[in-house]
């Protein structure tokens, strides 16, 4: 069982509101990511950070920005919520403090209702 | 720009059957690819790994097949359980240490 979590799981929100969406990870992972997925659609990355004061932009463009000011926590912030930003979001991390080296490991997941 | 795809969004196949979901992928470069699979409300999970310079790997009850040649990737799931339905995803490791992924197979087990 991987050891990264997410909250909220689930956030019913009202336009125009700031969130941030947290994530944390236990395993040492320097490389920590985040994903937006559609209900049973593909994953697109929208940040990603290799380490502590890095942080890049993913494949996906996106209004949310990211910080990664401690190793273990990569929290994701919306500052104006539009419904548009109606997703999930899932965080994810991988490296080389055991496992496989690429492989990452997802987080639950933040269902995100903006309305 | 670099894609994973699935040639089937839906497979449905019978409890005990096996099953065999199929990825194509398009960057030559890729070393390394995974396939994840997701339950409902949950994040993706690691089911089993290959790297580009082997064509078959096995695992507990799956086998992943890889093709370079005509850059095709397929999980195969023996003696499906209803605990397999599930959305499945291909990914391949571009470079960086990102990850591509494809768009999604349905597996539905049915009784």
């Amino acid at each position: 069982e991987a050891d990264i979590y997410q909250t909220p799981r689930y956030l019913v929100i009202g336009t125009g509101k700031k969130i941030t969406l947290e994530c944390s990870q236990t395993m040492g992972h320097d490389k920590m990511y985040w994903y937006q997925q559609d209900p049973g659609m593909e994953l697109h990355l929208i940040h990603y950070s290799y380490g502590v004061n890095s942080t890049e932009k993913g494949d996906l463009s996106s209004e949310s920005t990211v910080s990664r000011i401690r190793t273990e926590h990569f929290p994701l912030t919306l500052e104006s919520a539009r419904p548009s930003h109606t997703s999930q979001y899932l965080c994810a991390s991988s490296g080389l403090a055991g496992g496989r080296r690429n492989e990452q490991y997802f987080g639950p997941g933040t269902r995100l209702t903006v309305t | 720009g670099e894609s994973v795809g699935l040639h089937l969004p839906t497979l449905s196949v019978q409890e005990g059957d096996n099953s065999i979901i199929n990825c194509a992928y398009s960057n030559s470069a890729s070393d390394y690819f995974i396939w994840y699979k997701q339950e409902s409300g949950k994040g993706p999970q690691f089911i089993i790994d290959i790297r580009s310079n082997m064509d078959k790997r096995q695992g507990q009850r799956v086998t992943v097949l890889l093709n370079k040649t005509v850059k095709h990737l397929s999980l195969q799931i023996a003696a499906t359980q209803p605990g397999d339905s599930a959305v499945y995803f291909c990914a391949e490791n571009t470079g960086a240490q990102k990850l591509v992924f494809g768009q999604g197979t349905r597996l539905t087990i049915n009784p």
